[in-house]
């Protein structure tokens, strides 16, 4: 039990386009989700913190305007990355709570940008 | 500033050697603390979980250690496989903090033949 899918595993994309990582947790509901960015040979950095059906809280530094997270349901939450820049190119990790504090990790995106 | 700090940030065993991994916390009070083991380009996957009041945690060959009085927790790994090259990352739930999480950097371990 406790899966979390993310979708794509792996995207390229164009500088000033825009793309959309979602995460889904598969057999429990999720009043919770987390997103994380991780670059190479570092730790995961909390980007933001989504509840379903409220605003996400980010962290600081992190632009809410360029990242755009929509936690829709209990078992879905997006992440959009508006406006791709080549610095934006990370490895992307959602992670889903179900509320008793546990969270559970998604395989990652990978996103590349040209 | 509650903080987590792992060492070494890299190690290179032969397969089929034991090791070591060590995790100093200054987290307090705190919840559990767990270790991941994170393959490149994957996600993190939960190898331990311990409470404040638990020395020691096994998982096949995973056994994880905790000392709350100096603060200190380790990964033990026995009889190293070519599998376990990964990140190991420990990971603390501050007490009253919901759902957050504070990492640790991670210890980069590659097995070699």
């Amino acid at each position: 039990g406790a899966v979390v899918s993310q979708h794509p595993s792996r995207v390229i994309c164009k500088s000033g386009t825009s793309v959309k990582i979602e995460c889904r947790s598969l057999d429990f509901q999720a009043t919770t989700m987390f997103w994380y960015r991780q670059f190479p040979k570092q730790s995961l950095m909390l980007m933001a913190t989504s509840n379903e059906g409220s605003k996400a809280t980010y962290e600081q530094g992190v632009e809410k305007d360029k990242f755009l997270i929509n936690h829709a349901s209990l078992t879905l939450s997006t992440l959009t990355v508006t406006s791709a820049h080549p610095e934006d190119s990370s490895f992307y990790i959602c992670s889903a709570a179900p509320g008793g504090g546990t969270q559970y990790f998604g395989p990652g995106t990978r996103l590349l940008v040209l | 500033k509650n903080q987590v700090e792992q060492s070494p940030q890299s190690l290179i065993i032969l397969e089929g050697k034991n090791c070591t991994l060590q995790c100093n916390y200054t987290v307090s009070p705190f919840s559990n603390l767990r270790w991941y083991k994170q393959d490149t380009g994957r996600g993190p996957v939960s190898l331990t979980i311990m409470t404040f009041s638990e020395n020691t945690k096994s998982n096949g060959r995973y056994t994880a250690t905790l000392d709350a009085d100096t603060k200190q927790s380790s990964l033990h790994i026995t009889a190293s496989q070519l599998s376990d090259s990964a990140s190991y990352i420990c990971v603390v739930s501050p007490y009253n903090a919901g759902n957050m999480l504070t990492f640790g950097g991670g210890t980069r371990l590659m097995v070699k033949p």
